[in-house]
């Protein structure tokens, strides 16, 4: 069956660490994957969008990898910041016509000072 | 950059009536949005695909009936919860994507609904 795994439910890293969230798939062909951050309360936030033959994108404080051997994608913060404390979703897109993603758990990441 | 605005923000309702909610999209036209749930530190449950101009395209387990989309322009897709229950209680997030743009799908900011 077709599986999204996100690292952890939770990680706790100290201020001005870089931050590594694990994004693991099953069973899925993704034409792209894209990173979200979701606050409590609110829809997500799009950040990165990364197509399946690109192996790395970044933005600003932000990296992603894409390895479709391994069948993951690794979302890095850099010099990470209280206000980075958010839930972060995985998303995958087959790029089918249906144009439907399909969510991860996602990881709360909580930097602390 | 794409905005979608998804109103009302919260709604409380009494079991057995009906809610609507709306989802816009402000600055592109979206021919598809698309509904979800959230459940508490869950991630998105997509319920359908609104299409525009066409019925809409439900999940399996989810109920038609009860889940009542409508796409009429390009620009709105609204999502009737029609005799709501407290099992109905839930985040309903709607989401589109600028076709022209390089980027993402665009969300709204969600609707927290309770039933009481």
């Amino acid at each position: 069956s077709q599986k999204i795994e996100q690292n952890s439910e939770a990680l706790n890293i100290q201020e001005g660490k870089t931050a590594t969230l694990t994004c693991n798939y099953t069973n899925y062909s993704p034409a792209y994957l894209q990173w979200y951050r979701q606050d409590p309360g609110r829809g997500p936030v799009f950040l990165l969008l990364i197509r399946e033959n690109e192996k790395e994108k970044r933005k600003e404080r932000l990296k992603v990898t894409f390895d479709t051997t391994l069948k993951q994608s690794l979302f890095h913060i850099t010099a990470s910041q209280p206000a980075d404390s958010a839930t972060y979703l995985c998303a995958l897109d087959e790029g089918t016509n249906a144009g439907k993603s399909t969510f991860g758990d996602g990881t709360t990441l909580t930097v602390k000072p | 950059g794409a905005v979608v605005s998804q109103h009302p923000s919260r709604v409380i309702c009494k079991s057995g009536t009906s809610v609507k909610i709306e989802c816009r999209s402000l600055d592109f036209q979206a021919t598809t949005m698309f509904w979800y749930r959230q459940f508490p530190k869950k991630s998105l449950m997509l319920m359908a695909t609104s299409n525009e101009g066409s019925k809409a395209t439900y999940e399996q387990g989810v109920e038609k009936d009860k889940f009542l989309i409508n796409h009429a322009s390009l620009t709105l897709s609204t999502l009737t919860v029609t005799s709501a229950h407290p099992e109905d209680s839930s985040f309903y997030i709607c989401s589109a994507r600028d076709l022209t743009a390089n980027y993402g799908y665009t969300f709204g900011s969600g609707t927290r609904l309770t039933v009481v």
